[in-house]
């Protein structure tokens, strides 16, 4: 049973394009996360979700929009993909105290 | 502000050494500390983590660490290093009263030599 689960793996598209990442988790946690890591490994929280509810939303340019129909999923939505939007996206959930997060495998996104 | 270093970049041991992985933390308060490990191709995995109490604790695959309130410190160690523990490591800190919000350090690339 996967945990944290994401689609797609992969993602390659064209600069100006719109995408969509799917996450979702079983453990019943309620809290989801969005992380962006480049490709220095570097990881930088974009959003964070409690219960359906935007929590953390750090600085990151508004073409990027989450949504969260329930508290087992957590969509993020680009709008007019550009060259830097290159990474891998990884999604995440945890439970309150203790607070420890559990990670999905990762989406890749490849933008030319 | 807060922050986390993590000092080390990229660490090279031998397979059967010992491995310290350093991270230093500034934070107004001691915040729960967590080790995360990313292996190649993977989501992260958590190690493991320190809220309060003993302030050596022991992880999954061997690994333990020690918190020093003095040195605002959480480093990570494993007395024998196997080839499948080249990874990427994570520190993460994060503050009861913004929980939920870690702040990862910048990561430590571990090579393994046979």
């Amino acid at each position: 049973d996967t945990a944290v689960s994401q689609t797609p793996k992969y993602l390659v598209t064209q600069m100006g394009n719109d995408k969509s990442i799917k996450c979702e988790q079983n453990l019943g946690h309620d809290t989801m996360y969005w992380y962006k890591q480049d490709s220095k490994k570097f990881l930088k929280i974009m959003f964070s979700y409690n219960n359906k509810e935007l929590i953390i939303n750090e600085t990151v340019p508004n073409r990027f929009s989450p949504k969260s129909p329930d508290k087992a999923h957590l969509n993020l939505h680009i709008n007019s993909l550009e060259l830097g939007d290159s990474a891998v996206y990884f999604c995440a959930s945890s439970q309150a105290d203790p607070y420890e997060q559990y990670f999905g495998p990762g989406t890749r996104l490849t933008v030319t | 502000a807060q922050s986390v270093t993590q000092p080390d970049i990229h660490i090279t041991v031998s397979e059967g050494a010992s491995l310290e992985l350093r991270c230093n933390y500034s934070y107004g308060a001691t915040p729960y500390l967590f080790w995360y490990v990313q292996s190649p191709g993977q989501g992260l995995q958590l190690l493991l983590k320190y809220f309060s109490g003993d302030t050596l604790v022991q992880g999954i695959k061997g690994f333990e660490a020690e918190f020093k309130r003095s040195q605002s410190s959480f480093n990570l160690r494993k007395p024998s290093v196997h080839w499948s523990d080249a990874a990427e490591y994570f520190c993460a800190p994060e503050r009861e009263t913004n929980a939920g919000k870690s702040t990862f350090g910048d990561g430590t690339t571990l090579t393994v030599k046979p």
